[in-house]
């Protein structure tokens, strides 16, 4: 069975240091994987995917993911986090029907 | 282009009052994707449609919930009758499924309902 999961409800960073949000996934064949960002009170947006090629995938607002195939992982990372980055993020799966499967999503906390 | 506009933003009604939820997608997509999300349940996914037919309505949580798309440029989403289970954010979502566009959605604001 095709899933996403996030392991952490909430991640709590200080300003200006490195970020990291996990995400795990299980599939049979290679996985279409996703990042979403949810600012308060808004709908969700497209932050990067990985598809195929270069492991490392590079996003809006200075984020990237890292893809690992032997540790079915697609962690998003940041170096240095601003406040502005506090919002809840969403790792995603395309399943065999073009579909996203959604994690249940992580609250990041940016602290001045 | 003004992205996906859905109204109203803010809904409030009482319960067994029939409530509808409006949807314009980004013109030239061809999928349109209602969600519903919740504290508890997290983002669900209720129906989609591919170029105005609905494709896969399984998430629709009972007869109460219905949605259209009559042309390219317009989605409803009805409640009929309202519950206060149902008090949740709703959020219309389209894509376009060529190239490397393929699961990049494209989310409006939201409508969020309250029923009393």
């Amino acid at each position: 069975a095709q899933s996403v999961a996030q392991p952490e409800d909430q991640v709590n960073v200080a300003e200006g240091n490195p970020l990291t949000v996990k995400c795990t996934y299980s599939v049979s064949g290679n996985p279409y994987l996703f990042w979403y960002v949810q600012y308060p009170n808004r709908g969700l947006q497209f932050l990067l995917k990985y598809i195929t090629g270069d492991n490392l995938v590079k996003g809006s607002y200075g984020f990237e993911a890292e893809f690992n195939k032997s540790q079915t992982s697609f962690h998003l990372k940041k170096p240095s986090a601003l406040v502005s980055d506090s919002a809840l993020y969403f790792c995603a799966l395309m399943d065999s029907n073009y579909q996203l499967i959604w994690g249940a999503g992580t609250k990041l906390i940016i602290k001045p | 282009d003004a992205g996906v506009i859905q109204s109203p933003r803010h809904e409030v009604t009482e319960m067994g009052q029939e409530v509808t939820l409006r949807c314009k997608p980004i013109s030239g997509h061809d999928y349109l994707f209602w969600y519903r999300q919740t504290m508890m349940r997290g983002l669900e996914l209720l129906i989609y449609f591919n170029n105005n037919v609905p494709i896969d309505d399984s998430g629709m949580p009972e007869d109460r919930f219905s949605a259209k798309m009559p042309n390219a440029s317009f989605s409803t989403l009805k409640i009929q009758p309202s519950e206060p289970r149902d008090s949740a954010v709703y959020f219309c979502a389209s894509s376009r499924r060529t190239g490397g566009n393929t699961g990049e959605l494209f989310f409006g604001e939201g409508s969020r309902l309250t029923v009393l």
